[in-house]
Formats: structure tokens, C-alpha cells, sequence
């Protein structure tokens, strides 16, 4: 099993407020990708990360791939109550299974 | 969105009855996966397709078995529910073009009694 852990597992902060998500496991992982879950939906994918090293924006989520391809983060800029909902990391293995092991989750609670 | 629907959306069961979920997909994608998803847990996978009829089990496969008749539906079976499978239900698709995006369906909850 390719374990992938998600710190913090609950997050409260206040808009305009800043705040990082960490993804780490003792494997490689060939990609890395991030998915926001509202209540009641599925999983939507935000972004992949490739390459170690490698950094993505988009807008104010800046998300890092580690350069031994083992860990990811996701930093939120001035967080708005829009950002409240489960995020999870999920990566893809090198063993070429065709799936992907999933983190435990990050709730995060934006207060207005 | 991609065009993912699961049936039914909520289910209410008894121990020991048997018990199917459907996904189906219009996007002609050739990766089909079911996930099951409980609190500290995440998503983890229970079986996936990679073709018509060509299935194979992931991380928590005992006690579910599935079918793929055709590209455009996947079936997951609890062929005897019991309470360790009350849980939300997700499927996923991926089109295998290389990419690995993987697109979710909106969830089954299943209670089973």
C-alpha cells in the first residue's frame, strides 16, 4: 500500500488568513494531484505536479512537488470562505497499476 | 463536467441482502474505478476496469465483486452487505490518453443496517 499522509487532518482559520497543507509519504510517486471535495460531491481535480520540484499556481492555491517526488504541499493565500471543503492529495505509483492511492484528507472551515 | 452518473444516490439496506451500485459514463473512457470513501480514510479503491469485461481488485475488494458488460457502465456488487459497508460510494473515469486525471461520479451513500 502506498501510504500518503495529509497534515493537518482539520483546519479552522479566518479569511484573509494564509495556511499550508502538507502531503508526505515514504514512496515515489510518478505524479501527485490535488482534488477539492465539497459535502455531497464528488472529488474535482485542481492540479498535477509532474516533475520533483516542480511549483503550480493557480490564482491564490500554489501547490509544490518535492524534489524527490515524495511529498507535496498546498498553499492557500488570504483564504476565503469559497475554500472550505475537503482537500486531498492522491498519487500515482510507479508501478504502472493504472490508479491512485489517496491522502486521508484535509478539512478546511474558512469562518467569514 | 464529465458525463458520470451513479445509481441509486442513497440506498438503505439490511445485513445479508445483496446489494448493486451502477456508474455509468457517456465519455467513452476506457478506465472505470469504484472507491469507498469513510472518515480517516480517504479514498480507497475497491476494484477497477481497464476494458470491457478486463477488471481487477484494488486496495479493499473482499466482500464486493463488479462487472463491465460494456464501456459504459460499471457495476459494483455487495453480494451479502454487512455493516462494515455502510460507507459513500464513488466511481471515477479516466480516459488512459496519457493522462491521469481521474473524474468522480456524485457518490452513493449506502447504509446497511
Amino acid at each position: 500500500t502506498q501510504l500518503l499522509e495529509q497534515s493537518p487532518q482539520f483546519l479552522s482559520i479566518q479569511e484573509g488568513e494564509n495556511l499550508t497543507v502538507y502531503c508526505n509519504s515514504s514512496s515515489v510517486f510518478s505524479s501527485l494531484q490535488w482534488y477539492r471535495q465539497e459535502p455531497g460531491e464528488g472529488p474535482v481535480l485542481l492540479v498535477t505536479v509532474v516533475t520533483g520540484g516542480e511549483v503550480k499556481k493557480l490564482k491564490r492555491l500554489t501547490f509544490q512537488f518535492g524534489d524527490a517526488r515524495k511529498d507535496s504541499s498546498l498553499h492557500i493565500t488570504a483564504a476565503q470562505p469559497g475554500d472550505t471543503g475537503l482537500y486531498l492529495c492522491a498519487g500515482d505509483p510507479q508501478t504502472g497499476a493504472n490508479n491512485l492511492f489517496f491522502g486521508t484528507g484535509t478539512r478546511l472551515t474558512v469562518i467569514p | 463536467d464529465a458525463g458520470i452518473t451513479q445509481s441509486p444516490r442513497h440506498k438503505v439496506t439490511e445485513t445479508g441482502t445483496p446489494v448493486t451500485l451502477r456508474c455509468h459514463q457517456t465519455e467513452n473512457h476506457r478506465y472505470m474505478y469504484w472507491y469507498r470513501q469513510d472518515p480517516g480514510h480517504g479514498l480507497r479503491l475497491i476494484h477497477y476496469s481497464y476494458g470491457v469485461k478486463d477488471t481487477d481488485k484494488g486496495e479493499v475488494s473482499d466482500g464486493y465483486s463488479v462487472s463491465r458488460s460494456k464501456t459504459e457502465d460499471f457495476l459494483l456488487t455487495l453480494e451479502s452487505a454487512t455493516s462494515s459497508q455502510t460507507s459513500v460510494y464513488f466511481c471515477a473515469i479516466r480516459d488512459g490518453q496519457g493522462t491521469d486525471t481521474q473524474y468522480f461520479g456524485p457518490g452513493t451513500r449506502l447504509t446497511v443496517l
